[in-house]
């Protein structure tokens, strides 16, 4: 079975940095477009992150909320993929989902960042 | 950016019975291959979003044929037949066809 796991989340000041992780397994990895969205409390869905394959160069596409602040990357040697944050807002607080393939096919469990002063 | 309007925002339903969420695009989402990458998912309480349904009409292994998704360009619609209280939750369309990926503001389906 599919699996999605993220770890890393937490409780941040304004400004500071946290990089999230997301374990894949059940699939193909380096097959596979890898995706970070995010959900605010009480809010809706939020497209973050998207990073491609190796035959598409690790292309990788950013929401204009977080260009310039958030790096996505992958491991495909260990089947992960990764979301440095870097300067971070109070507007980032969000549970973040790591998703897996180009149509939201499967989503992970989340991890939450909490940024505040 | 592609706005997806979703419509009504809640539904109070009674077990049972038959449901329609509505979602509208406001660019055709029909990409150069030809297909359409128009998908429902939902959120149980608590829990991580699920696809539902992928391609405007595509079910996703598991998910019954109580659920049934029609639409094209810029109107696709999500029925549910029969409610179940496991079918409760807030349901979200998402377009994978532009850049960025949208998402609908979400139907909250709710018991009566």
């Amino acid at each position: 079975a599919v699996q999605l796991v993220e770890s890393g989340g937490g409780l941040v000041q304004p400004k500071e940095s946290l990089k999230i992780s997301c374990a894949a397994s059940g699939f193909t990895f380096s097959n596979a477009a890898m995706y970070w969205v995010r959900q605010a409390p009480g809010k809706g869905l939020e497209w973050v992150a998207r990073i491609r394959t190796k035959p598409n160069n690790y292309a990788t596409y950013y929401a204009d909320s977080v260009k310039g602040r958030f790096t996505i990357s992958r491991d495909d040697s260990k089947s992960m993929v990764y979301l440095q944050m870097d300067n971070l807002k109070t507007e980032d607080t969000a549970m973040y989902y790591c998703t897996a393939a180009g149509d939201f096919d499967y989503w992970g469990q989340g991890v939450m960042v909490t940024v505040s002063s | 950016d592609v706005v997806m309007t979703q419509t009504p925002p809640s539904l109070s339903v009674a077990i049972g019975q038959s449901v329609s969420i509505s979602c509208k695009s406001s660019q055709s989402l029909v990409y150069s291959d030809g297909k359409t990458y128009l998908h429902w998912l939902l959120q149980s309480s608590g829990r991580s979003p699920k696809r539902l349904i992928y391609q405007v009409s595509n079910l996703d292994s598991g998910v019954p044929d109580r659920f049934s998704g029609t639409g094209s360009q810029k109107d696709f619609t999500l029925k549910i037949s029969r409610v179940e209280a496991k079918d409760l939750g807030v349901y979200y369309c998402a377009q994978t066809t532009h850049f960025p990926y949208t998402f609908g503001a979400g139907t909250k389906l709710e018991l009566k």
